[in-house]
């Protein structure tokens, strides 16, 4: 247990469908990412932020992603729509700005995504 | 996007040391090189990191080469629960963690 925490840790939905996933990160970490992976594949950078502001967002991230990260705690990332092509597992990570140089970043579990 | 090139595939016998090489010929001096690992249905984990010196702890070794354009992860004795993808990656500390496709490790019992 890496100390985050993803919900649910598996999701089914028909196409068309919207669905929100929630990421609990380390209380103190002041950085949550979101990564997508599907398999084979390297996680793939979807967005990340710094306490509640978004600072980066992917090209990958078309307008029916959205994430928000209220009060700088925990993170939701919706899908509006699903595509089965959105099927993969979503992950999220957390890290501390506040180490030098280069902290290590902490992922959960993911969230299994199938569209059917 | 940091650019790092890795085997695709690695064996090793159990027990015996493993050496995971990574090119990252585009690195710049205040980058940080990163290794995470990736087991088997579960999310990546952290293994080590490091500037331009050597650096040891309970899972690795990680050796960067005094150009710094390549650094080796240095398992030293594999067991079947290291059998998992690695991922080598560069960035600043205050950057986003960038994975490319990995090495994937077999452990033979």
């Amino acid at each position: 247990d890496t100390g985050v925490s993803q919900n649910p840790r598996h999701k089914i939905t028909k196409r068309g469908q919207n669905v929100t996933f929630r990421c609990d990160p380390i209380s103190e970490h002041n950085r949550l990412y979101w990564y997508r992976q599907t398999l084979g594949q390297g996680p793939e950078f979807l967005t990340y932020f710094q306490n509640e502001a978004q600072l980066e967002k992917s090209r990958l991230l078309s307008d029916r992603f959205s994430a928000e990260r209220p009060k700088g705690s925990f993170s939701t990332l919706e899908i509006q729509r699903t595509e089965q092509g959105d099927s993969a597992m979503y992950l999220c990570a957390s890290s501390s700005t506040r180490g030098r140089g280069g902290t290590e970043a902490f992922f959960g579990q993911g969230t299994r995504l199938t569209v059917v | 996007d940091a650019k790092t090139t890795q085997p695709n595939s690695m064996e090793s016998n159990e027990e015996e040391p493993v050496h995971l090489p990574c090119n990252h010929s585009t690195i710049s001096g205040t980058d940080y090189i990163h290794w995470y690992r990736q087991l088997p249905s579960q999310g990546p984990e952290y293994v080590i990191h490091g500037l331009t010196s050597n650096v040891n702890n309970r899972m690795a070794s990680l050796a960067i080469a005094e150009d710094r354009k390549s650094s080796t992860l240095i398992l030293h004795r594999a067991t079947l629960r290291d059998a998992a993808v690695y991922y080598c990656m560069f960035h600043k500390g205050y950057q986003k963690v960038t994975f490319g496709i990995g090495t994937k490790l077999q452990v033979i019992p």
